[in-house]
């Protein structure tokens, strides 16, 4: 399939180390923020969220943290998988009349065996 | 559940041509979202409606439209087709309504050829 990772920075890791995959966002007014997986030839798929009056949220092996401060927002993954290759989208929401999604470059994570 | 669901899934035009592509949301979302991804780059918002009515338009040329059927699903059409206009085209649904829920899941895209 063709890959969407094409000139993306790359984070490369072991299986079973934990990944952190970081992305400055633009908008102080945003607040909400998406994390998306997107795999080689498919759509973006949902991961995680997370609402600006938060800091912290946890999924199944997933952790987003906010740093509405700097504007910074990360995403950590436990135990990481060979099948957590993919790229990563952090995305930005302001809130207003319409719900527009606003992506981030994008991060190309390499899990190595 | 059937998830968001697009149509076709790859598409060859020629310079000038005109495209339309299609979108089924999930069951209940009343909201639809198209956006567009250059290789290598994130997806950037086209338009999104709700109940058949125009909600946003990214920064796109005129040749770019939409619309919203009674059943929910969506066209994308794309006339006078540009080299650039070669993409990913994504659709994403939400539920909509007047609480606006944010979640919105992507079907896996249209993918245009513009030779």
């Amino acid at each position: 399939g063709e890959s969407v990772g094409l000139h993306l920075p790359t984070l490369s890791v072991q299986e079973g180390d934990n990944s952190i995959i970081n992305c400055a966002y633009s908008n102080s007014a945003s607040d909400y923020f998406i994390w998306y997986k997107q795999e080689s030839g498919k759509g973006p798929q949902f991961i995680i969220d997370i609402r600006s009056n938060m800091d912290k949220r946890q999924g199944q092996r997933v952790t987003v943290l906010l740093n509405k401060t700097v504007k910074h927002l990360s995403l950590q993954i436990a135990a990481t998988q060979p099948g957590d290759s993919a790229v990563y989208f952090c995305a930005e929401m302001d809130g207003g009349a319409t719900n527009k999604l606003i992506f981030g470059t994008g991060t190309l994570l390499a899990v190595q065996p | 559940d059937a998830g968001v669901t697009q149509s076709p899934t790859h598409l060859i035009k020629t310079r000038g041509q005109q495209v339309t592509l299609r979108c089924s949301p999930i069951s209940g979302h009343k909201s639809v979202s198209w956006y567009q991804q250059v290789l290598g780059q994130g997806p950037q918002f086209i338009f999104q409606y709700y109940e058949k009515e125009e909600r946003g338009r990214g920064n796109f040329p005129d040749r770019f439209s939409a619309r919203q059927f009674p059943n929910y699903s969506s066209e994308l059409n794309v006339n006078a087709l540009l080299l650039g206009d070669s993409a990913l085209y994504l659709c994403a649904s939400s539920l909509g309504g007047a609480l606006m829920t944010y979640e919105q899941y992507f079907g896996p895209g249209t993918r245009l050829t513009v030779t």
